[in-house]
């Protein structure tokens, strides 16, 4: 089955600096990759999510960046703000009907104001 | 528009009593859905999915199962629980027919005594 592998797992960055956070998967078939970012006692909540056609996608200040070829995939927020505090997951899996993905085990990002 | 509901928000239970939670999805019809486990400062684990009424495939030998009586109810039980059980506990589904991210339901915090 698949693997994730999360890391850092935890990230203290200064508030307007950026932050990254980095993934790799271990089966080549995964084909989705979604990031979620989960709130202190609330669920987890998807952000932003790139498929394997696509080697980069950006919304605001979120972009994820995917290598098929070294099967690794990034999260990177710029500008950070306080309320970017929380614990993101990266996950990887088939974006098929029958849609399973594999959960890194997390990061937890402090901004620091 | 869709909306998933879980519960009970939090339970305690003694080790050895029985589990029952559950989660319904309204808004749409024939979902995946998805139970996972969350310990305390770990990942997201997944427990068991459903592509339909009475298909159930596990993830994890333990002692919890699933049943899906209808298309949009997913129910997670126990018969005896475990110490180890305890956890936040989470309901998922995804639109089979469209290939976004999972919506997670807002969770169930289980701690066992």
């Amino acid at each position: 089955g698949e693997n994730v592998e999360q890391h850092p797992s935890t990230l203290s960055v200064q508030e307007g600096d950026s932050a990254v956070i980095k993934c790799t998967y271990s089966d080549s078939a995964s084909n989705y990759f979604p990031w979620y970012k989960q709130e202190l006692g609330k669920r987890p909540q998807l952000i932003i999510d790139i498929r394997s056609n696509v080697g980069e996608k950006k919304d605001q200040r979120i972009a994820v960046t995917l290598n098929k070829t070294a099967k690794h995939f990034s999260l990177h927020i710029t500008e950070t703000q306080p309320e970017d505090s929380a614990v993101y997951f990266c996950a990887a899996g088939n974006s098929g009907g029958y849609q399973k993905v594999t959960f890194g085990i997390g990061t937890k990002l402090q901004v620091i104001p | 528009s869709q909306t998933i509901h879980q519960w009970p928000a939090t339970l305690v239970q003694p080790v050895g009593s029985p589990l029952s939670l559950e989660c319904t999805v309204e808004g749409t019809s024939n979902p995946n859905l998805y139970w996972y486990r969350q310990a305390a400062g770990r990942g997201l684990q997944l427990l068991f999915y459903s592509v339909g009424i009475g298909q159930i495939s596990s993830e994890v030998p333990q002692n919890l199962s699933a049943s899906r009586p209808q298309d949009r109810q997913f129910i997670l039980s126990s018969k005896k629980l475990l110490l180890s059980d305890s956890g936040f506990y989470l309901c998922a589904w995804k639109n089979r027919d469209r290939g976004y991210g999972y919506t997670f339901g807002s969770g169930t915090r289980l701690t066992v005594v």
